[in-house]
């Protein structure tokens, strides 16, 4: 049973650019959630997808957007970067709503813009 | 929007002494009360959850507790072990805290 895994792990964009970052879901999970953790603070839940529907979103503006595939596979997307937008950016999957088992996390994308 | 929240950033015991970790949410509908811990590097993992129809849920050293009343819950470890530090998340459905940072001494 593979876990989640992201891509890039490190990643550094110049404000005002584009980005696109990578998510593969632990198999057998069909929902996929994007977290933006910044540093010293909890993860915000950006939004979350089931079945490659958008089913919930967090306080996020637009330039935010993401995608999920058939495979259940994701992408998140960022426009128009911004400095705050740098932080830890957490991938994280589960069959369903997480209930009482949760999430499986992977370990991130860590994105700087400078 | 702060649903969860965690109060204490940061909390040092010895080993072999109990840990308390505690979490303060607003929203009654929550249907589970989540525990997650995060090593650097790493991703959070799922540590212990509570169903908002309990007030208790043990699992080995890991107890969690919840006062629906208080809006509270708590994560107790006995004992507490230096491998136990990390940072500790508290989650409710997608919300989760600010997290506590466990130091645990030997």
């Amino acid at each position: 049973e593979t876990g989640v895994t992201q891509s890039p792990t490190h990643l550094i964009k110049t404000r005002g650019q584009q980005v696109t970052l990578r998510c593969s879901s632990q198999s057998g999970h069909n929902t996929v959630s994007w977290y933006q953790q910044a540093l010293g603070q909890g993860p915000q839940f950006i939004f979350q997808y089931y079945r490659e529907e958008e089913n919930g979103r967090g306080n996020f503006p637009p330039r935010f957007s993401g995608l999920q595939f058939p495979n259940y596979s994701s992408e998140l997307n960022v426009n128009a970067l911004e400095l705050d937008d740098s932080a830890l950016y957490l991938c994280a999957s589960s069959f369903g709503l997480p209930g009482p088992y949760g999430y499986t996390f992977g370990s991130g994308t860590r994105l700087t813009v400078v | 929007d702060q649903q969860v929240k965690q109060n204490s950033p940061s909390l040092s015991v010895q080993e072999g002494r109990i840990s308390i970790l505690n979490c303060d949410y607003t929203n009654s509908m929550f249907d589970y009360f989540l525990w997650y811990k995060k090593y650097p590097a790493e991703g959070p993992t799922f540590l212990i959850s509570i169903s908002s129809i309990k007030d208790k849920n043990e699992d080995g050293r890991f107890t969690v507790f919840l006062n629906k009343s208080a809006k509270h819950l708590s994560l107790h470890i006995v004992p507490s072990q230096p491998g136990d530090s990390a940072v500790y998340f508290c989650a409710a459905s997608v919300r989760f805290g600010a997290g506590t940072r466990l130091t645990v001494k030997p």
